[in-house]
């Protein structure tokens, strides 16, 4: 089946930005997702980005595609604490609508 | 974006027993879709609900076990059978927002976490 990978933990300081980093397989994927989870709570949709889109910025957040090798991340800009979560990336592939989802990324905002 | 509503939120549960979690969305949706995450771990699909058929399972989750309605374009439901400690999870419920099924806004619903002893 296809595969999504992400990196477990990302540490950085309040106001530095953050990189999370993820790499699927599928060649088919029709959108990609970055979903936010904070303790104990759903999964909030962050952000999402059309398979023959490279960019997509929404105020804090940069979402980059990189379709050729198959890697996506995302960019927050200063980073605060509240930023502490989860970070769930996931792909949508050709008709069936489903998602794959990664491991998550626990970002952790140190003061 | 979509307000989706999951009953309960948490439930503590006895093993061998039932429990049927509801999604209600404030708007007709074509597609839904039921997720679990164990405890720990990242989701994985249990199926598609789908109006007027029966849902479509994926590798590893049967009807029997996870018996699922879908009534009409706004509401579903998941039934966790004969549950047992290995049942202990968060189940989500989500929808792809959008007049057709070809737009990519997916949100999901704020889970419904159980606990089974």
């Amino acid at each position: 089946g296809e595969d999504v990978e992400q990196s477990l933990f990302l540490s950085v300081r309040e106001g530095d930005s953050s990189v999370i980093n993820c790499t699927y397989t599928d060649s088919s994927s029709t959108y990609l997702y970055w979903y936010k989870q904070e303790p104990g709570a759903g999964l909030q949709l962050l952000t999402y980005i059309f398979s023959n889109m490279d960019m997509k910025q929404d105020q804090r957040l940069t979402v980059l595609l990189n379709k050729k090798d198959k890697h996506l991340s995302l960019r927050i800009a200063d980073t605060q604490t509240g930023d502490s979560a989860i970070y769930f990336c996931a792909e949508m592939g050709g008709s069936a609508r489903q998602l794959t989802f990664g491991s998550g990324t626990q970002l952790t905002v140190l003061p | 974006s979509a307000v989706i509503s999951q009953k309960p939120s948490r439930d503590i549960c006895q093993r061998g027993t039932s429990l049927t979690i509801q999604c209600q969305v404030d708007s007709q949706v074509t597609m839904m879709f039921w997720y679990r995450q164990q405890p720990g771990q990242s989701l994985t699909l249990i199926a598609t609900a789908n109006q007027g058929s029966e849902a479509t399972y994926e590798s590893g989750f049967v009807i029997d076990k996870f018996p699922i309605s879908r009534p009409n374009l706004t509401f579903s439901t998941l039934t966790v059978s004969n549950m047992s400690p290995e049942d202990s999870s968060i189940y989500l419920c989500s929808v792809i927002v959008g007049k057709t099924a070809n737009t990519g806004e997916l949100f999901f619903g704020e889970g419904s976490r159980l606990t089974v002893l």
